[in-house]
């Protein structure tokens, strides 16, 4: 099983900054097969981006992915109040899915 | 409008039965491969397992954690996917999510992430 480790576990952030979010894969991930996702309390998980870079219809232009391999980052550009959430990444590989444990976006 | 609606959840005893629906609606529900995703009280998402569709034989996918216990079906005449849960234990207390996966038509595989999910059913097992 391939195990996926997002850091930081937290990151404390202000409305127009810049996050960066980090996926490190046990082994290396098929690009094609890497996404993320957002998730508010009591709301059902969001699709970012698939295929490690490509943007989920409807996702504002200020997420993007990146990465290959066993390295994978979320980035999100002049953070919105809106983006306050946790983020997870998933991977398909060995006929399975695997989420990361995720990481907490919260307002500084 | 793509809608996933789950139903089914509510409070078992450990080593009960509870079977899990989700019905689909404003897309070719026979077109696509269907997971389960469940998330315990206050932690992170786990995959379940998935069905493939019927033309690539239903086959279905598990996560360790639930193989032998959990079966995931589908009946593409009612745009309906379900979960059949065995053997139930605490752990597997959780909110439960039905999400759509690849489109998988004429031969060809379109992977867009769990591009569609419901809005979740709550599982508690509990004496």
């Amino acid at each position: 099983e391939i195990v996926l480790t997002q850091s930081p576990g937290t990151l404390s952030l202000s409305p127009g900054e810049r996050a960066t979010l980090s996926c490190r894969a046990s082994q290396s991930v098929s690009s094609n097969y890497l996404a993320w996702y957002q998730q508010k309390p009591g709301q059902a998980p969001r699709l970012l981006i698939y295929g490690a870079s490509s943007r989920a219809t409807g996702i504002p232009d200020r997420f993007s992915g990146s990465g290959s391999g066993t390295d994978f980052t979320l980035t999100i550009t002049r953070l919105e109040p809106e983006d306050f959430a946790v983020y997870y990444c998933q991977q398909y590989g060995n006929s399975l899915y695997t989420f990361g444990q995720g990481t907490k976006l919260e307002i500084k | 409008e793509v809608q996933l609606v789950e139903s089914g959840g509510g409070l078992v005893q450990p080593g009960g039965s509870l079977r899990l629906s989700c019905a689909a609606s404003g897309f070719t529900f026979s077109d696509y491969y269907m997971d389960w995703v469940r998330q315990a009280p206050g932690k992170g998402l786990e995959w379940v397992g998935r069905t493939r569709n019927k033309a690539n034989r239903y086959i279905t996918q598990y996560a360790a954690s639930v193989t032998g216990r959990f079966t995931i079906s589908r009946d593409d005449s009612k745009n309906s996917l379900y979960l059949q849960m065995n053997r139930l234990k605490t752990e597997d207390t959780a909110v439960y999510y039905c999400a759509r996966d690849t489109m998988a038509v004429a031969g060809n595989y379109y992977y867009y992430g769990l591009d569609v999910w419901g809005q979740g059913t709550t599982v508690t097992v509990s004496s």
